[in-house]
This record gives structure tokens, C-alpha cells and sequence, in this order.
């Protein structure tokens, strides 16, 4: 079975500066993909950025990026030029590529991301 | 295109008690999945569905029961509440598995 883990509870950032939040998983399959999602307080999940591990180039989305290490089953979360928006707990989860296992997610455990003005 | 949509917002039960959790989506999403979120611990699937008709276990089944009879609807039953059931559910559906939209999410605590 696969697991995600996230060994930083809490962070916290100066608004405009630049944080990474840390995430590792492990599994036996070579063909998968890896999410960040973001729940502020209102509960709401909205994803963030996704990885699929076939593509060696690291996902970005505008100040969001990723640094996916397959071979260390590393995938951490780079945000620029934080905002006070940004404040939320932060989840990193993964998904097989096998059809059979359906739109099924497995998650770390997250972590709460504090922007300071 | 009202998206994922769950009820109740929240529920108080007593123990014992069985009810059954809302979850419709109006994408024609073929995957659904049921999540519960307890403090500390991330999310958890409870069950999933690849399509109307098929349903299966998934990390934490014990005391929950659903059902696929459509596309659109996918609700979560809970047999015979117990306070460990305590916790956020959230419902999601996806249109290739790739990318998960999820519903606002049911507070339910058991008394």
C-alpha cells in the first residue's frame, strides 16, 4: 500500500517570501501522480498543482511549483511571493495510474502554512 | 452547473442512530469517493465508485454502506452511529480519475 507522509505540522512565512513545504510517499509503482492541495478554513479542497511521475519537468502553476525527486519519492511544494491568501492547510496526496484503482486518493497528513504581514 | 454538492452542512447524532450522507454531482462524473477528515490524519477514503453500478472498499469501510444506483448520486450510509465516526466527510468526484472535485463537506458528531 501506498503511503504520503508530511513531517512538517506547521509552518509559517513573511508575506512576499518564498516557503517549501516537504512531502514524501512510498510506493512500489512506477507509473503514477502527485497532487498538493490547499483547505483554508472555509474547508473547501482545491487543488493546487499536479504531477504525473512519467514527466521528468516539475509542475508549475503560476507562484506554485514543485521539485518532484522520483528516485527519492520526494515531492515538496514551492510558493513564491507568499500572500496572506495563501494561509491554509496544505495536503499532499497520490494516486496510482492503474484504471482499476478509480479516481482513489491517498493522503499525508498536512501541513498548516501561517502567512505573517 | 452546481458542481459537487453534500448535505447536511452538519449533523449531531446519538449513538445508535443510522443516517445517510447526500453526495450529487451534475458533471456526469464517472468516479465518486467518500473521504473522512479527522485532525491530524488527512483524509481517508472510505469507499469509491468507477461507475454507476460499481462501488468498493476503500481504507476505512468499517460502519459505512453505500450505493451507486446513478450517475449522479452517491450516498454514504451510516449503519449505527458510534462517536469514533466524529469527524468531516467529504464527497469527490472526478470525469478521468486525473483531477477531483470535492463537495463542501458534512460535520457530523456523534454523541
Amino acid at each position: 500500500a501506498q503511503t504520503v507522509t508530511q513531517s512538517q505540522p506547521e509552518m509559517s512565512v513573511q508575506e512576499a517570501e518564498t516557503v517549501t513545504l516537504s512531502c514524501t510517499y512510498d510506493t512500489s509503482e512506477s507509473d503514477y501522480y502527485l497532487f498538493w492541495y490547499k483547505q483554508p478554513p472555509s474547508r473547501q479542497m482545491i487543488l493546487v498543482i499536479r504531477q504525473e511521475a512519467y514527466k521528468q519537468q516539475n509542475a508549475t502553476e503560476n507562484r506554485f511549483s514543485v521539485n518532484f525527486q522520483k528516485a527519492a519519492k520526494s515531492f515538496s511544494l514551492k510558493i513564491s511571493d507568499s500572500q496572506l491568501g495563501d494561509a491554509a492547510m496544505y495536503f499532499c496526496a497520490y494516486r496510482s495510474a492503474q484504471e482499476t484503482s478509480g479516481s482513489r486518493l491517498t493522503f499525508g497528513e498536512g501541513t498548516q502554512l501561517t502567512v505573517n504581514p | 452547473n452546481a458542481g459537487v454538492t453534500q448535505t447536511p452542512k452538519f449533523q449531531v447524532l446519538k449513538t445508535g442512530q443510522s443516517m445517510t450522507l447526500q453526495c450529487a454531482q451534475d458533471m456526469n462524473h464517472e468516479y465518486m469517493s467518500w473521504y473522512r477528515q479527522d485532525p491530524g490524519m488527512g483524509l481517508r477514503l472510505i469507499h469509491y465508485s468507477v461507475g454507476a453500478g460499481i462501488t468498493d472498499q476503500g481504507e476505512v469501510p468499517n460502519g459505512y454502506n453505500v450505493s451507486r444506483s446513478t450517475t449522479e448520486d452517491f450516498p454514504l450510509r451510516l449503519l449505527s452511529a458510534a462517536p469514533s465516526q466524529t469527524s468531516v466527510y467529504f464527497c469527490a468526484s472526478s470525469r478521468t480519475g486525473f483531477e477531483q472535485y470535492f463537495g463542501p463537506g458534512t460535520r457530523l458528531t456523534v454523541t
